[in-house]
């Protein structure tokens, strides 16, 4: 199977700075990595995807990287906001859109 | 449209005792798959279901089992529930890529 790890567990950045989170995966046959974002207590909800054959992918202040040579890929939120606190989970598919999570990271904006 | 819906949304059980969780979603999703949160471990894929009549072990199945009743309609198994299947559990669907969850099962195990 696939084994995706995610870095930092923690991150806790001001209001206004930009957030990154890092995650790495093992089979590289993986072609579909989602980002997911869970609130306290809520269902975990997709922010942001990209496929193998793109590179950067943006979504109003929100990015995502893939490197598919080092087999990494990155969230990066820019101009963070209080409610962009929340936890937030990679993800690398590996075939029949199972997905493998990584552990997840605990943002948090301080206001 | 309600999406992805989970039943029940709390459950307490004790050590041996059996139950069901149901999951059903009305997006016509061929896909279906029931993971598990743990703190600190993201989530893990329990089984799965690629299409109706279909069911797959994924990462973590001991302890479970699974029933694709039909397209709608997926639901998880514990035969003899232990204190290690403490956790929520989430649902999920999806056509292609994108998954769905429901809205999670916490279960609790004492």
């Amino acid at each position: 199977g696939e084994n995706v790890e995610q870095h930092p567990s923690t991150l806790s950045v001001q209001e206004g700075d930009s957030a990154v989170i890092k995650c790495t995966y093992s089979d590289s046959a993986s072609n579909y990595f989602p980002w997911y974002k869970q609130e306290l207590g809520k269902r975990p909800q997709l922010i942001i995807d990209i496929r193998s054959n793109v590179g950067e992918k943006k979504d109003q202040r929100i990015a995502v990287t893939l490197n598919k040579t080092a087999k990494h890929f990155s969230l990066h939120i820019t101009e963070t906001q209080p409610e962009d606190s929340a936890v937030y989970f990679c993800a690398a598919s590996y075939g029949d859109y199972k997905l493998s999570f990584g552990a997840g990271t605990t943002v948090t904006v301080r206001a | 449209n309600a999406g992805v819906t989970q039943t029940p949304k709390f459950q307490v059980l004790k050590t041996g005792q059996s139950m069901t969780l149901q999951c059903a979603q009305d997006m016509n999703h061929n896909s279906m798959y029931w993971y598990r949160q743990d703190p600190g471990m993201g989530l893990r894929l329990i089984y799965y279901s690629a299409s109706e009549g279909t069911t797959d072990k994924g990462e973590v199945p001991n302890g479970y089992n699974v029933s694709r009743l039909n397209k709608r309609e997926f639901s998880l198994r514990l035969e003899s529930a232990a204190p290690s299947q403490t956790s929520v559990y989430f649902c999920a669907s999806s056509q292609t890529d994108e998954a769905f969850f429901g809205q999670g099962t916490r279960l609790t195990v004492v």
